[in-house]
């Protein structure tokens, strides 16, 4: 069974690091991409960036290129999403989902991490 | 400010028929195929329609999409209350380079 499994929620101050991470099972990870999706509260889907596990190869969307980091640990079938200075704005359920290739809609998700940032 | 537009809210009776549109330009649906996501309260969204019309294993043949030009349209039958959920229309957006979402569109079963 393919399943997406995220980190759990987390609660941060303005100005700290943060890293969440998503393990993939039950298919071959490094054969699949794996993005990143934001929901701010409230609010819609907003498409953040993928990476390939295989070679780590990442697409980044013009609205977050800068504000975050994609990366992927093949060995632990492992996909992660970071920030070095999070914002208030922050705040928001991210998932991460599979698809087979960039262009291809995402077929399975995560259940989703909420980051919440307050000071 | 959503690159595709669907309409914020829709509603039927149990049994009706309901559609939910999603509109985009030249660069996203007029050049690639649109795909349906699914979110129930509090849950993760889900595919429910994928290449404008097909669904997944698992997904009742109640839901179906169709594509013309620019627009897109998400067409549910025989609503139930378990379908009570937003709708997401997705497209490549071919000049962004990015998966381009609509707003959504909350459904509510009367």
């Amino acid at each position: 069974e393919v399943q997406l499994v995220q980190s759990g929620a987390e609660v941060k101050k303005p100005g700290e690091s943060l890293k969440i991470s998503c393990k993939g099972s039950g298919y071959s990870f490094t054969s699949y991409w794996i993005g990143w999706v934001r929901q701010m509260p409230g609010k819609g889907l907003e498409w953040m960036g993928i990476i390939y596990p295989g070679d780590s190869d990442t697409r980044y969307s013009p609205s977050f290129q800068g504000q975050v980091t994609i990366s992927a640990d093949k060995s632990i079938s492992t996909a992660y999403l970071q920030w070095s200075s999070l914002k208030a704005s922050d705040t928001a359920m991210y998932y991460c989902a599979r698809s087979f290739i960039t262009t291809d809609p995402f077929d399975y998700w995560g259940q989703g991490t909420l980051v919440t940032v307050s000071s | 400010q959503s690159v595709l537009t669907q309409p914020p809210s829709a509603s039927g009776t149990p049994g009706q028929r309901v559609t939910i549109s999603c509109s985009g330009s030249s660069s996203n649906i007029g050049s690639n195929t649109v795909n349906w996501y699914q979110q129930l309260p509090g849950t993760a969204p889900k595919l429910l329609i994928y290449s404008n019309n097909q669904r997944p294993s698992g997904v009742p043949d109640r839901f179906s999409g169709s594509k013309s030009g620019t627009s897109a349209s998400l067409a549910i039958s025989g609503l139930q209350s378990e379908d009570e959920a937003d709708y997401y229309c997705a497209a490549w957006d071919d000049s962004l380079n990015v998966w381009v979402f609509g707003g959504g569109t909350k459904l509510t079963v009367l």
